[in-house]
């Protein structure tokens, strides 16, 4: 049972365009999400997060909008560039639930 | 600040021998530690939680008894894989919490069982 969703495999979008992923969540036990970048045989390296008491953070080029009531996050790179080309997770934790899940991951192509 | 140093990076190990990774926190005490392993394509698994002090807490499906962890102190945690198998060939990364710096990840070991 996936607790962390993201259905979209791949993306790709042309250099300078607005990347949006998605995210969705089961468990109402989740407060806090975090976003990450990764590369191939590298640790993921984390990106920007969101407490369940924000609808939106903001940091650069990302931003993560977050509806909790239809359990779902985005995130938004704006504007895209080649080296953000890379496999994006999504993850999930709770100040009562301290362990992170991640979804199966996104891998986005930013085409120059 | 917040680093979290994995080492090996990768290693060849030969079947029924078993392996040793080690998580350490550089700059930080670290009471829990998370282990995961991740397939060719596919999400991180989170396989145990690492407790300083006391016993790791397993995720479903994950065998203790193959997949030993001990955190002896608050800056390492060992995740030792016991008769390893060319199934248990993975990408494993470790994390730690730590305040004000969220969740940091190791660089990852990439173990190849022949």
């Amino acid at each position: 049972d996936q607790q962390v969703k993201q259905n979209s495999p791949s993306l790709s979008v042309q250099e300078g365009r607005i990347s949006i992923l998605n995210c969705d969540y089961t468990n109402s036990m989740f407060d806090y999400f975090l976003w990450y970048k990764k590369y191939p045989a590298e640790g993921p390296t984390f990106l920007i997060s969101i407490s369940s008491i924000k609808d939106k953070n903001e940091d650069g080029r990302f931003t993560v909008f977050l509806n909790k009531s239809a359990k779902h996050l985005s995130l938004h790179i704006v504007p895209s560039q080649p080296g953000d080309s890379a496999v994006y997770f999504c993850a999930a934790s709770g100040t009562s639930y301290d362990k992170v899940i991640f979804g199966p991951g996104t891998s986005l192509s930013v085409i120059p | 600040g917040a680093v979290v140093s994995q080492h090996p990076s990768w290693v060849i190990c030969k079947s029924g021998t078993s392996v040793k990774i080690e998580c350490r926190s550089l700059d930080f005490q670290a009471t829990t530690m998370f282990w995961y392993r991740q397939f060719p394509k596919q999400s991180l698994m989170l396989m145990a939680t690492s407790n300083e002090g006391s016993k790791a807490t397993y995720e479903q499906g994950v065998e203790k008894d193959k997949f030993l962890i001990n955190h002896a102190s608050l800056t390492l945690s060992t995740l030792t894989v016991t008769s390893a198998h060319p199934e248990d060939s993975s990408f494993y990364i470790c994390s730690a919490k730590r305040g004000g710096y969220g969740y940091t990840f190791g660089s990852g070991t990439r173990l190849t069982v022949v």
